[in-house]
């Protein structure tokens, strides 16, 4: 286990199904990252969280909505998602964003399908 | 132009072979830069960072070379447990912090 633990694995939902995905961190870093990757393609970062606060929001549309409760925990609230949200979605965090951002730990991911 | 590109490959080299590939960069800002390794249906892990002066991790070593601004990975006695995709990260903070991937080099290792 890396320490960043993704919650679920494998999810299939509908375009109507809203949906939230998990991500805890044991490591006591203060950032967390949210990204997606899809086949053949490079990952491509949609949230950054730096203690607790939003600090990248890349273009990515209101379908997708992030949560961070807490620095150990960030979600991704899913709604009305479309089939090209198919995908892998990677956990990361850091021990600091900023000058200090560097070695990203990531989760094993949820792999997405939306039918 | 992309800001990290990477040539995708696949590289299909014996067992045994050393193999080199490079990852070009267009920030001239780009202050930190990584290999991660990724497996098949797996997250990426940090393979090793590359510092200015070149460093060495058992059979890789890894290069970076800044008036050309790319970056290398060579791995030497190449293992069947080698395949794998290589992802080039490259990190620049100016007024704000980026992190770029590039989209990975497959590397297939044969018996």
């Amino acid at each position: 286990e890396t320490g960043v633990t993704q919650t679920p694995r494998h999810l299939v939902m509908g375009m109507t199904n809203k949906k939230s995905l998990k991500c805890e961190q044991h490591l006591g870093h203060n950032a967390m990252y949210w990204y997606k990757q899809s086949a053949k393609k490079p990952l491509e970062l949609m949230f950054v969280y730096s203690l607790e606060e939003r600090v990248e929001n890349n273009s990515v549309p209101s379908r997708f909505s992030p949560e961070c409760p807490n620095s150990s925990h960030l979600f991704l609230h899913l709604h009305t998602l479309q089939p090209e949200d198919s995908a892998l979605y990677l956990c990361a965090s850091s021990q600091e964003w900023g000058a200090g951002a560097n070695v990203l730990t990531f989760g094993a991911g949820s792999r997405l399908t939306v039918l | 132009r992309k800001e990290v590109e990477q040539d995708p490959g696949p590289f299909n080299v014996p067992e045994g072979a050393t193999v080199a590939f490079n990852c070009t960069y267009s920030n001239s800002a780009s202050q930190s830069f990584f290999w991660y390794r990724q497996d098949c249906r797996k997250e990426p892990k940090l393979l090793m960072s590359v510092y200015s002066s070149g460093n060495e991790d058992g059979r890789f070593t890894a290069q970076l070379n800044r008036a050309s601004q790319y970056i290398s990975l060579l791995i030497r006695d190449s293992k069947l447990s080698d395949s794998a995709t290589y992802l080039c990260v490259v990190l620049f903070y100016s007024s704000a912090s980026k992190i770029i991937f590039g989209s990975g080099t497959r590397l297939s290792i044969r018996p």
